[in-house]
């Protein structure tokens, strides 16, 4: 079974600074994805980031990276510059690309609070 | 449309009434996701449909919970007999194919009193 484990309920920043999130996750797949996703009030999940296993070079989307270590099966999220628009659940999840069809496994959620 | 759309956006129930979801995806997106977000929670699987088949539904927690795509494009989720661990927002997604790159709905927040 995929499981995705985020141990930070709560994290706070101060804007401008820098913020690191963590995830874990267990699976016995050699082949799979994994994303960070944000969930404003509004509800609805947006895609921050996107790691392809397979590739070793960590992803990086404007203010947004990730430490990807597949050894270890953890994949972190870092936010530089961080603005009061970040503000938000933040959920890690996990795909694999086999029989599962690419039906998602999420984290409980890291509630990030960006202030003045 | 531009992206999924869902609706209602919120429904109240009373316990052991019938709801029906919808779920708009977006035009020519082959894959169809169905989630359940109780409060304080991440999102868990309920069903997934390529097209008009459902290719997996071992997600729905009880046989109350019925889903159809009947051509391949709106999705409804329908809920029978509602009850309260039922309250949840309900997340609907599409993609063009597995592995990534879906797009999300804003969600129905169902509670049942």
């Amino acid at each position: 079974a995929q499981t995705v484990t985020q141990s930070q309920p709560e994290m706070s920043v101060q804007e401008a600074e820098t913020v690191t999130l963590s995830c874990t996750y267990d699976t016995s797949e050699n082949n799979y994805y994994l994303f960070w996703y944000k969930q404003p009030p509004s509800r609805q999940m947006i895609l921050v980031i996107r790691q392809e296993a397979y590739k070793q070079q960590n992803a990086t989307e404007n203010r947004f990276s990730v430490n990807f270590q597949k050894a270890a099966k953890s994949f972190s999220l870092k936010i530089s510059d961080s603005q009061l628009g970040d503000t938000a659940m933040y959920f890690c999840a996990f795909s694999d690309r086999g029989s599962t069809l690419g039906r998602l496994y999420f984290g409980r959620g890291t509630q990030l609070t960006v202030w003045p | 449309g531009a992206g999924v759309s869902q609706s209602p956006r919120y429904k109240v129930a009373k316990r052991g009434q019938d709801v029906a979801l919808r779920c708009d995806p977006i035009s020519g997106h082959v894959s169809l996701f169905w989630y359940q977000q109780a409060l304080g929670q991440g999102p868990e699987f309920l069903t997934y449909f390529q097209n008009e088949a459902q290719l997996d539904k071992s997600g729905l927690p009880s046989d109350r919970f019925f889903a159809e795509r009947p051509e391949g494009s709106v999705s409804t989720l329908k809920i029978q007999r509602t009850q309260q661990e039922d309250s949840a927002v309900y997340l609907c997604a599409s993609s063009l194919g597995a592995g990534g790159g879906y797009t999300f709905g804003s969600g129905t927040r169902l509670t049942v009193v």
